[in-house]
């Protein structure tokens, strides 16, 4: 089964910019999509096909993917931005999660 | 305004059944792909089934064989029938909308289904 892997934590400084990774085999391949979620909350979508902002999300969010790691970049990490983010890729037949990454804002 | 809204989750004993529902309003749902998440406390996001707007149903191998994707269109309104459920099934499930671009963009507020004895 195909499987995305998340660093688990990312602590970054208010103003600062923060990286979360996300590894899957030949990952470029397919579509690559990143989701806030916060406590309690359900899931916000902020990147979808590698790199596109939905309306409403802010410009500091960015993404990228190529080979096998997709990466979401928050520029100016504001403290409203902690929470957990999730990659998804996905195809045909197949919507996979990566392992989430809790971002704390220090 | 895009609004989904699951209901039927409670407590169930292990191997009993759940029906699961989620309302669509501001958009059709058999125009779309509908998916359901699943999230166990304290844990990250699982993806449990899709159905496309064509019909085709996809399930991830955990729940294949005992869940069940449907939709009826009159309603449109979503349904996972969950069929031999286990305590690993214990999660908030959610019901979520999808194109053929975003496969989910829109999420409803979940619903929580607890398998305990």
């Amino acid at each position: 089964s195909y499987e995305l892997t998340q660093p688990p934590s990312v602590s970054v400084s208010p103003g600062q910019t923060a990286s979360i990774t996300c590894s899957g085999d030949k990952l470029g391949n397919k579509n690559a999509c990143w989701y806030q979620q916060k406590p309690g909350q359900s899931p916000v979508l902020v990147i979808y096909q590698d790199n596109r902002r939905p309306s409403g999300i802010p410009e500091r969010f960015s993404g990228s993917n190529s080979g096998n790691t997709a990466t979401l970049t928050i520029s100016g990490t504001q403290a409203v931005d902690e929470a957990d983010y999730y990659c998804q890729a996905w195809d045909t037949s197949l919507y996979v999660f990566g392992t989430g990454t809790k971002v704390t804002v220090l | 305004e895009v609004q989904l809204v699951e209901s039927g989750g409670g407590l169930i004993q292990p191997g009993g059944s759940l029906r699961l529902s989620c309302a669509a309003s501001g958009f059709t749902v058999s125009n779309n792909y509908m998916s359901w998440v699943r999230q166990a406390p304290g844990k990250g996001l699982e993806w449990v089934s899709l159905i496309y707007s064509g019909g085709s149903t996809y399930y991830a191998d955990s729940v294949k064989g005992r869940f069940t994707i449907s939709r009826d269109n009159s309603k449109n309104t979503l349904f996972l029938q969950m069929n031999s459920l286990r305590a690993e099934d214990t999660a908030v499930y959610y019901c979520a909308r999808g194109t053929d671009i975003v496969p989910t963009d829109y999420w409803g507020q979940g619903t929580l289904v607890t398998v305990t004895s």
